[in-house]
């Protein structure tokens, strides 16, 4: 059974930085493309970011136009986990960070259940 | 970007009674859109993708159809637990997006 168990969130003061870890089980992280989205408390759905597979020994990663430059995806394949790794947060990153695993459609039918980010002097 | 606009924002039901979803895309997204359902406090769930493609264990009541930019996602007669916010999102071009979701609550 695929399973993905978010870790990470919490309270951060602007400019600050958090990572967000995201642990898989029941298949293998490096096979799959993975994203983050987040969602602002009563908001809707926002894509942050996609890393690809790694079948060929290269990897992709994309960014919104909101967090690039800020925030960096990355995967340990030997800890079957991927990363976010959040930096120079502003108050507008407060959100529930999902992440999500694509399969073969190329959409997402596995999630997290969640992390709370929360920016705040 | 292709925004994606869902109407109408809310549509209040009674079980039983049929639910109609629309998403419109800014520009073609071809068959590239799939439907979420999320309930409070739980992450989203796939419903279908390709635009017309029930999830594995998708109810066959939940059917969606379209292409290009108008899509439609329909709950033929509406459970008590259908009773959530359902979200479009297209991965044709990037940025992925998603539409702003539209609540079905119980009338």
């Amino acid at each position: 059974e695929v399973q993905l168990l978010e870790s990470g969130g919490g309270l951060v003061q602007p400019g600050g930085s958090l990572r967000l870890s995201c642990a898989g089980s029941g298949f293998t992280i490096a096979n799959f493309a993975m994203i983050w989205v987040r969602q602002a408390p009563g908001k809707g759905l926002e894509w942050v970011s996609l890393i690809s597979p790694s079948g060929d020994g290269t990897k992709y990663t994309y960014y919104a136009d909101s967090v690039k430059g800020r925030f960096t995806v990355s995967r340990d394949n030997s800890r079957n986990t991927l990363y976010l790794q959040m930096n120079s947060l502003r108050v507008e990153d407060t959100a529930v960070y999902y992440c999500a695993k694509a399969d073969s459609s190329s959409f997402y039918p596995h999630w997290g259940q969640g992390s709370l980010v929360t920016v705040s002097s | 970007e292709i925004v994606l606009t869902q109407s109408p924002a809310t549509l209040s039901l009674s079980p039983g009674e049929r639910a109609t979803l629309s998403c419109r895309a800014s520009q073609s997204v071809d068959s590239y859109l799939a439907w979420y359902q999320q309930k409070p406090g739980q992450a989203p769930r796939l419903l279908i993708y390709d635009a017309s493609t029930r999830a594995t264990g998708v109810p066959t009541r939940f059917s969606g159809s379209g292409s290009g930019t108008d899509f439609a996602l329909t709950i033929s007669s509406l459970e008590p637990e259908d009773f959530a916010v359902y979200y479009c999102q297209q991965r044709r071009n990037w940025p992925l997006t998603f539409g702003g979701g539209a609540k079905v609550e119980i009338k």
